[in-house]
């Protein structure tokens, strides 16, 4: 079985200031894909990247940097000078096709909030 | 490029009242899931259509059920509502491509209410 793992439910941090998500995941598949999603008070989940399980280089992109370690099952989420417009709830998720279907198996969720 | 649009955006019924939400998909895109989000939970996967076929489904009884149209768009019909099936319903959209995995685009939702 899949299991996703976010043991951080709510972080408060002061703008500018560099905050990690954590995500740990279970499953006994070689080939899966994980997921970091943003859920801003609107609903709607914003999709922000996708890791396969064979490609362990960590990523950068402006503010956001994502450190994968399959050494420790891990994929955490790290936001460099935090901003106020980056609160909101953070989903790390867990995926494998099956058959060509694909199912999303969320953790629980981060809700990060970010004050002036 | 319009993105994954539902409707309704709310809806309250009560217990015992069947519900049906809509989800149309990002341009492009041809397969649908739909997730259910429980206040404070992350979302739980209930079922996905490819090819107007369910393909896989999540652990949800079989009041929940669905559909997908020629154009990709998709239903999700609830019978015999319960006051847990409160929740947000979300609707992602994927582009199948066989062997690659494409990371799934998410519409508002449909916050459903049952009184």
């Amino acid at each position: 079985a899949q299991k996703v793992t976010q043991a951080q439910t709510e972080i408060s941090v002061v703008e500018k200031e560099d905050v990690t998500l954590d995500c740990v995941y279970e499953t006994r598949d070689t080939t899966y894909y994980l997921f970091w999603y943003k859920q801003p008070p609107s609903g709607e989940l914003v999709f922000l990247i996708r890791r396969n399980s064979f490609d362990e280089q960590n990523e950068i992109s402006g503010r956001y940097s994502w450190n994968f370690q399959k050494s420790t099952s891990s994929f955490n989420f790290t936001i460099t000078a935090s901003q106020v417009v980056d609160s909101a709830v953070y989903f790390c998720a867990l995926s494998k096709l099956i058959q060509g279907a694909q199912k999303l198996v969320f953790g629980q969720g981060t809700r990060l909030t970010i004050n002036p | 490029d319009a993105g994954v649009t539902q409707s309704p955006t709310h809806l309250i019924k009560t217990r015992g009242q069947q519900v049906t939400l809509r989800c149309s998909p990002k341009s492009g895109h041809d397969t649908v899931s739909w997730y259910q989000q429980a206040l404070g939970q992350g979302p739980q996967f209930i079922f996905q259509y490819y090819e107007e076929e369910e393909r896989q489904r999540g652990n949800f009884p079989d009041r929940f059920s669905g559909h997908q149209f020629p154009n990709y768009s998709s239903e999700l019909n609830v019978n015999a509502l319960l006051l847990g099936d409160s929740a947000l319903y979300l609707c992602a959209s994927s582009l199948d491509s066989g062997r690659f995995l494409y990371e799934q685009f998410f519409g508002p939702g449909t916050r459903l209410t049952v009184l």
